[in-house]
C-alpha cells in the first residue's frame, strides 16, 4: 500500500491549459503539503493544509488553487499553465504538528508544459 | 529568514569509506531538523529526524547530529555502499510555524 500517492507521475501539456495534480494519503495524518521541485532541484514550499484548512499559502501565483475535500485528499489545481511552471511537484503528509512531525512524500508529478 | 545550505554540493567516494555530509541554518530556532534521502525520479524518504532538544540520532549506518547553537548538522554515513548513491536533503522546521525549509542537497555517487 503505498502511504502518499499522487497522480498523475507525469504530465504533459501545453501553455494556457488546466490541470489537475490529485493526492491522497492512507497514514491518518492531519496535515498535508505541497512542494515544488524546480530544475535546479530546489524543494519549495507551496501550501499547506491541517484538517482541511489552509494553513500556509507561500508567495504563490493565484493560478495555482488548492483543494482538500477531506484531510485525506490534497488535490492542487492550476489555470492557464505557463512555461515556468515545468518542474516536479511533490504532494507530502504529516502526522501532527510538534517535534516529532516526520514528512512523508510522495513519488512526484513531472509537469512539462509546451 | 529561514536559509539551508548544504556542502558539498556534489560527493563521490569510494565504496566503504565514511562520509559527512554537512547542513548549516540561519535561524537556530527550529522546532527540528530532518535529513531525507531523494533518488532520481523518486519522492524523498525520511532518514533520520532530530529535535530541537535532540543533539544527535541513529539508523543503522547513519548517525546525524544537530548542534543549534551553531547552526550546524551533520550526516555521517559509516562504510558506504554503491546503494547509499542518492541526492541527501536537509531539512529544517522553525519554531511556531508550519514551514518546513530545505537545503539544494548534496548528490552522492559511491563507487564500486
Amino acid at each position: 500500500d503505498t502511504a502518499v500517492s499522487q497522480t498523475p507521475k507525469y504530465l504533459v501539456t501545453q501553455m494556457g491549459n488546466d490541470k489537475s495534480i490529485k493526492c491522497e494519503q492512507n497514514l491518518g495524518h492531519d496535515t498535508m503539503y505541497w512542494y515544488k521541485q524546480d530544475s535546479k532541484k530546489f524543494l519549495k514550499i507551496m501550501f499547506s493544509y491541517n484538517n482541511k484548512e489552509l494553513i500556509i499559502n507561500e508567495t504563490v501565483p493565484n493560478r495555482f488553487s488548492p483543494k482538500s475535500p477531506d484531510k485525506a485528499h490534497l488535490n492542487l489545481h492550476i489555470n492557464s499553465l505557463e512555461l515556468g511552471d515545468s518542474a516536479v511537484y511533490f504532494c507530502a503528509s504529516s502526522p501532527q504538528q510538534g517535534d516529532n512531525e516526520k514528512l512523508f512524500f510522495g513519488s512526484g508529478t513531472q509537469l512539462s508544459v509546451l | 529568514k529561514q536559509e539551508v545550505t548544504q556542502i558539498p554540493a556534489a560527493l563521490s567516494v569510494p565504496e566503504g569509506e565514511n562520509l559527512v555530509l554537512n547542513c548549516s541554518f540561519t535561524d537556530s530556532a527550529i522546532y527540528n531538523l530532518q535529513w531525507f534521502r531523494q533518488d532520481p525520479g523518486k519522492g524523498l524518504t525520511s532518514l533520520l529526524l532530530i529535535q530541537s532538544s535532540q543533539r544527535e540520532q541513529t539508523s543503522g549506518r547513519l548517525n546525524a547530529s544537530l548542534d543549534k547553537s551553531s547552526g550546524r548538522s551533520t550526516l555521517y554515513i559509516a562504510a558506504s555502499q554503491p546503494g547509499d548513491s542518492a541526492t541527501y536533503l536537509c531539512a529544517v522546521r522553525r519554531a511556531g510555524g508550519f514551514k518546513t525549509i530545505f537545503g539544494a542537497g548534496t548528490r552522492l555517487f559511491v563507487k564500486a
